[in-house]
């Protein structure tokens, strides 16, 4: 079994300042992905950045970043530069196979963050 | 326009009724989700298809009733449903079911009285 730890409920900081997200993951399976969305007020889960168990370096999305921590299992989400608009959930995702052989994506609970001015 | 599109956005429904939701991917992708989003857990996959297809069935309850009429097109029949199945209804799309990068509509705020 998957699973994905997201232990900040909430995040507050100040307009163009860099924030992380923190994400940890459980998993037994050699070849995974990591991902992260947004989700703004309006609903609609917003794709931000993926980052490959094989890739070598850290995935990079204009003012995202993932820092890619395999031995301790982690893939934190930093935001460079915040902006009021980045004001929103945050989930961290894994890809998860499913007993008929497909995948899909298993999501943690969320980090909802804040961007004062 | 956007690539996934779901209707209604608002639903309020007493318990013996029967509504649907509708989601509509212009992305050319052959693979949909609908997934459930609580207050306060984790997205829920619901249900997957395939080319029409359904693989997998997330142990969800026969109120809920999917229905996929071809690859750009999927519905989630509701009936007699119950306070706690309220919530954000996301349907989203991807290119395969092995393409892990999935696309999202703004989802249906379903209310049940």
């Amino acid at each position: 079994a998957q699973k994905i730890t997201q232990t900040q409920p909430g995040m507050f900081v100040q307009e163009k300042e860099a924030v992380t997200l923190d994400c940890t993951y459980d998993t037994s399976d050699p070849s995974y992905g990591l991902f992260w969305y947004k989700q703004p007020s309006s609903g609609e889960m917003i794709f931000l950045i993926y980052q490959g168990s094989y890739d070598q370096q850290n995935a990079t999305e204009g003012r995202y970043s993932l820092n890619f921590q395999k031995a301790r299992k982690s893939a934190n989400l930093v935001i460079s530069a915040s902006q009021l608009g980045d004001s929103a959930m945050y989930f961290c995702a894994m890809r998860d196979t499913m007993n008929s052989g497909y995948s899909t994506l298993t999501f943690g609970k969320g980090t909802m963050l804040l961007v004062s001015p | 326009e956007t690539g996934v599109t779901q209707t209604p956005r608002h639903l309020v429904m007493g318990m013996t009724n029967k509504k649907s939701l509708k989601c509509e991917q212009h992305l050319g992708h052959n693979a949909m989700y609908w997934y459930k989003q609580s207050a306060k857990k984790p997205l829920e996959l619901m249900f997957v298809y395939s080319l029409e297809e359904r693989v997998e069935n997330n142990s969800v309850p026969s109120r809920f009733s999917p229905e996929c009429p071809n690859s750009s097109h999927l519905f989630l029949h509701l009936h007699t449903l119950q306070p706690e199945d309220s919530a954000l209804y996301l349907c989203a799309s991807s290119q395969g079911t092995n393409n892990e990068k999935l696309f999202f509509g703004s989802g249906t705020q379903l209310s049940v009285l």
